[in-house]
């Protein structure tokens, strides 16, 4: 089955501090994958996905992520972290067409970044 | 354009009892999904609808759990009798056709806590 594992439940960055966070998904072939953003009490948003051949991929509010086959990673950075970017940020993937969880997401543990003024 | 919307938003029951969730999706959305959210944790994928059909529900607690989506539009997640084990956020999800892979589109949750 597909998984993805999150390095650190916790990260914390000062405003302004590049922010990187860890994702590597266990899978013998490439799958889809996929970042999301949960603010509190609310429902998760997609920041950004790679679907295609592009491995660097580029998403909302300045979040970009690269796909790297040799090391199973899609690492979420942010150059300049901003306070509003205060969230928990959920890795996720998917089978491609023909898998057996095709279709379907599945998370990590999720990390939850605190940006300090 | 409307989001999902999902009802009630907090629930609080005592172990044994009954509850039931209720998920509106995007308009023309074919798939819809349940998820569960326990604290602390990334959400896990209950049961997948396309239209009025199950895809999946391997990971759905048949013994106490069941959920539909009679009409292919919205859907009811029931919980009977409840555990304090099945205390989470429940998260409802809907995408216009899972074979494209796309964005899954949100509620904010139902969160329900058993006592």
């Amino acid at each position: 089955a597909q998984s993805v594992t999150q390095l650190g439940s916790h990260v914390s960055v000062s405003e302004g501090a590049l922010v990187l966070l860890r994702c590597n998904y266990s899978s013998s072939v490439p799958p889809y994958l996929f970042w999301y953003v949960q603010y509190p009490n609310q429902g998760l948003q997609l920041l950004l996905k790679y679907t295609s051949a592009a491995t660097l991929v580029k998403g909302i509010n300045g979040f970009e992520a690269e796909f790297k086959k040799s090391e199973t990673s899609f690492h979420l950075t942010k150059p300049s972290a901003h306070m509003s970017d205060a969230a928990e940020y959920f890795c996720a993937v998917s089978d491609r067409a023909g898998g057996t969880s095709y279709g379907k997401l599945t998370f990590g543990q999720g990390t939850i970044l605190t940006v300090h003024p | 354009e409307a989001g999902v919307a999902q009802s009630p938003r907090y629930k609080i029951i005592e172990k044994r009892q009954s509850v039931a969730f209720w998920c509106n999706p995007i308009s023309g959305h074919a798939t819809l999904y349940w998820y569960q959210q326990i604290l602390g944790q990334g959400p896990k994928l209950l049961i997948q609808f396309q239209n009025n059909g199950v895809v999946d529900d391997s990971q759905l607690p048949k013994d106490r759990f069941s959920a539909e989506r009679l009409k292919g539009v919205d859907s009811t997640l029931k919980i009977q009798p409840a555990k304090l084990e099945d205390s989470a956020v429940y998260l409802c999800a809907s995408s216009l056709n899972f074979q494209v892979p796309g964005e899954l589109f949100f509620g904010e949750g139902s969160r329900l806590t058993v006592l």
